[in-house]
């Protein structure tokens, strides 16, 4: 069955760096295009970033763009985001999800996610 | 860009039938046929339950359906049954390679 498993994240101070992994299983991972989105306390979600399924194209919100990296290992079935400059607004629990179409029309699993926490 | 727009809360009771509404722009929701709903109980992932506005992923029940009219979509819940409570959030593709949700609503079954 389809999986995806995240993982890395923690407790950090502002301006430091944090890298989030999403390994994947259950299908073939280098078909698929994936996102980041994440979820402040008690708030909606929101999206963070999308890579192709080759990692030859890379798509962030605006409010990361420029602090984080999307990237992929096809060989390990692994998902990355390279979090930099962080700040507390970017406290949130951060979930990988799958593109069925490649398309963002159909986020069609999602892994159970990773809590980042950005405090002094 | 702004989240689309989600009453924070419903209710129902088991056997009823709840809508749910979500309302963008022409730029977003009314723009593109790619609206999206999402189901997710405390503490879980969220789960696939209407993509493309109308369509059901396999194994979602046709209990759960989807509609759009104009910048607003819906997510109507038929014959609420108790493992329905839960938030439900939509989403739509917005251009350029972004995607908006909304805040999220509540569902309660009373």
């Amino acid at each position: 069955q389809v999986q995806l498993v995240e993982s890395g994240g923690g407790v950090v101070q502002p301006g430091r760096s944090l890298r989030l992994s999403c390994t994947a299983s259950g299908f073939t991972f280098s078909s698929y295009g994936i996102h980041w989105v994440r979820q402040a306390p008690g708030k909606g979600l929101e999206w963070v970033a999308f890579i192709w399924y080759d990692g030859s194209h890379k798509y962030y919100a605006d409010s990361v763009k420029g602090r984080f990296t999307i990237s992929r290992d096809n060989s390990k079935n692994t998902l990355y985001l390279q979090m930099n400059s962080l700040r507390g607004d970017d406290t949130a629990i951060y979930y990988c999800a799958r593109d069925f179409y490649g398309d963002f029309s159909k986020f069609d699993y999602w892994g159970q996610g990773t809590q980042v926490t950005v405090s002094s | 860009q702004s989240a689309l727009t989600q009453p924070p809360s419903a209710s129902g009771s088991p056997g009823q039938s709840v809508t749910f509404s979500c309302t963008g722009t022409g730029t977003d929701v009314g723009g593109y046929n790619y609206v999206s709903w999402y189901q997710q109980h405390p503490g879980k992932a969220p789960k696939l339950m209407i993509y493309e506005v109308t369509k059901r992923p396999s194994g979602v029940p046709d209990r759960f359906s989807g509609s759009k009219s104009g910048n607003t979509a819906s997510l109507t819940v038929s014959g609420l049954q108790a493992e329905d409570e839960a938030d439900y959030f939509c989403s739509s593709y917005a251009g350029s390679y972004n995607v908006i949700f909304g805040g999220g609503t509540q569902l309660t079954v009373l």
